[in-house]
This record gives C-alpha cells, structure tokens and sequence, in this order.
C-alpha cells in the first residue's frame, strides 16, 4: 500500500529566501503530482512528473522527482507572498491518488 | 470550458440526519472521485466511478456512506445519520479516464458540518 510522507509539515520563511519541501513515498508510483490549495479553496494542480529524473518549472516553483529515492522536491526559489498556501504532494496508488499531509507554507513579507 | 463543480457549498446539519452532497464533473469526463479532507485525517480517498460503476468503495468509513453516478454524469455522496466525525470538507475530481495517465481536476469543495 502506497503511503505519502511530506516534510516539513509547517514552513514559515522570509520573502526572497530559498526553501525546499521533500516528499517521500513508500512503493513504486507511476506518477507524482504537485498541489496547491489556498485557505477555503481546492486543490489547483501544480505539476505532474512522469519519470525518474523528471524536471518541471512554473515561475518560482521547481519540482524534480527521483524514482530509484523514491523523493520528489519541491524547491521554491526567491520566495513571495503569493506563494503562501498549502502544498500537496501525491502519488497514484492502487487506482487512486494518495495523498501527503500538506505543507503549510506561511512567507512573511 | 466548466470546472468540476459541486453543490452545496456548505451545508451545517445535526447530528442523526441524512445528508446528499452533489458533484458534476467535467462534461465527457468518465471518472470521477471523492475525497474526503479533514483536519485529523489530511486528504483521504473515499470512491471513484468509471462510468456509472464504483470498482474501488474501499475508502468509505462506513455503512452510513454510499455513492451513486447516474448517465454517466452527475455523482451523489450521502451520509445517512450523520456523526459529528462526518464533519469535513468533501471534494470531488474527475478525469477523462481512470488511471494515473490521466489529470484530475478537482471541485471547490462541500463543507459539512455536523453539529
């Protein structure tokens, strides 16, 4: 059985730093998706990684995947208020997505 | 082009009554979800739909949940008695096709609560 485990759960950081959000899995997964959810709102889909090695950019948010580690990063460069929100990883288990607790990322100005 | 989109937004209930929550997924989309999102529990499966068929019920915490998917389209959630643990916010997603090749697109959520 899949399981998903985020670290670190909470995130509070500085505008302009770097940080990273690390999300680790138990078994093989054909897929690792990233979300975003603003408070109140759904879960806005971030990026999808495919493979071993997969690399994905939007703006400030960089996400890489490592099968063989079973680990994707989440890696946020020159950080912005915008950016607060709570960030899901997950991976497809079973025929369903299983998700990771969350990352709240607070990002003071 | 439409999201996924669900009915009500909130709902506040008490405790022993039946709620129905509805969700209408993306026009040609085959599958369709629904999570479960808690403060103690995180984001947990609880069914999915091909079609009008649930292959996988594995995730409902109880007799007291059951869904439906009528003409391939429109999906039901319903609580029976509801307990004040039901309280959460219950999102659906769809996708064109089962299986992780395919995106799924997420509604904005019923709140329940269950006073």
């Amino acid at each position: 059985e899949l399981k998903v485990e985020q670290n670190p759960l909470f995130l509070s950081m500085q505008e302009g730093k770097n940080y990273t959000i690390y999300c680790n899995y138990s078994t093989t997964s054909d897929r690792l998706y990233w979300y975003r959810q603003d408070p109140g709102k759904s879960l806005e889909s971030l990026f999808v990684l495919l493979s071993n090695g997969a690399v994905k950019q939007e703006g400030r948010l960089m996400a890489s995947l490592d099968t063989k580690a079973r680990l994707s990063t989440l890696h946020i460069t020159a950080a912005v208020h915008d950016l607060s929100a709570t960030y899901f990883c997950a991976g497809w288990g079973a025929q369903k997505l299983v998700f990771g607790q969350g990352t709240r990322l607070t990002i003071n100005p | 082009g439409a999201g996924v989109s669900q009915s009500p937004s909130n709902k506040v209930t008490e405790k022993g009554k039946d709620v129905e929550l509805r969700c209408d997924p993306i026009s040609g989309h085959t599958a369709l979800y629904w999570y479960r999102q808690s403060l103690g529990q995180g984001l947990e499966f609880l069914i999915y739909f091909q079609g009008n068929s649930a292959p996988d019920k594995s995730g409902l915490p109880s007799d007291r949940f059951s869904a439906e998917r009528t003409g391939g389209s429109v999906s039901t959630l319903t609580i029976q008695r509801t307990q004040q643990e039901d309280s959460a916010v219950y999102l659906c997603a769809s996708s064109l096709g089962q299986g992780a090749y395919n995106e799924q697109f997420f509604g904005p959520g019923t709140r329940l609560t269950v006073l």
